[in-house]
């Protein structure tokens, strides 16, 4: 079992304000990190599958970092709406099948 | 696109009985599938992957005749917990893989996965 973990566990931001979670992982056996955005009783929706260290994907007020080398990946959130608020999860790839996941970072945007 | 359902959304048996759970891939055709589960406060925990026309392969420390998966079509997976206990208790979610070669043959779809209770 491979440890990944995300930090913080959960978090409450005013609308508006940006913010920031993180996701740590083996640096080693390395072959892709995804994100994904988990609301209650949804399907988990996936946000980015990243490859590459040095990565940066976005996607509209949502973009990720990725650094290999020393195993984390930065998920930021720009100016958090309402319904940004959910479990935000990260998992690691170490081959073509098994994904690690963290616990997630809970986000409640406050209106 | 890449939707993926699951059914039923919650249920509760009774110890000793067995519940099937159906994990569908609606608009793709999925050679590989994944059940995870999740206990309270715990990430998600792969515990088998299915192909499409072979065997399962069960992660370390999951009875595969406890959990038995049939993977018959390219779009249904199936997960039956035999026997269930209180301690099967949990929440089990599957995933689906776009075929290898395709643009999106790294991610996963889930479903919204299943509650189930063991009384």
């Amino acid at each position: 079992i491979l440890n990944v973990e995300q930090s913080p566990q959960s978090l409450h931001v005013q609308e508006g304000d940006s913010t920031n979670f993180t996701c740590s992982f083996p640096s080693s056996n390395f072959y892709a990190l995804h994100w994904y955005r988990w609301e209650t009783a949804k399907s988990p929706e996936a946000l980015f599958v990243m490859t590459l260290n040095g990565d940066e994907k976005k996607k509209g007020r949502i973009s990720a970092t990725l650094n290999t080398k020393e195993g984390y990946s930065y998920l930021y959130i720009k100016g958090s709406q309402p319904e940004d608020s959910a479990t935000y999860l990260c998992a690691f790839q170490s081959g073509a099948n098994n994904l690690f996941f963290g616990t997630g970072t809970r986000l409640t945007v406050i209106p | 696109g890449a939707v993926v359902s699951q059914h039923p959304s919650w249920v509760i048996c009774k110890s000793g009985t067995s519940v099937k759970i159906e994990c569908r891939s609606l608009d793709f055709q999925a050679t590989t599938m994944f059940w995870y589960r999740q206990f309270p406060k715990q990430s998600l925990m792969l515990m088998a992957t299915s192909n499409e026309g072979s065997k399962a392969t069960y992660e370390q420390g999951v009875e595969k005749d406890k959990f038995l998966i049939n993977h018959a079509s390219l779009t249904l997976s199936t997960l039956t917990v035999t026997s269930a206990h209180p301690e099967d208790s949990s929440f089990y979610i599957c995933s689906a893989r776009d075929p290898p070669g395709s643009r999106l043959s790294d991610t996963q779809y889930f479903g919204p996965g299943t509650r189930l209770t063991v009384l």
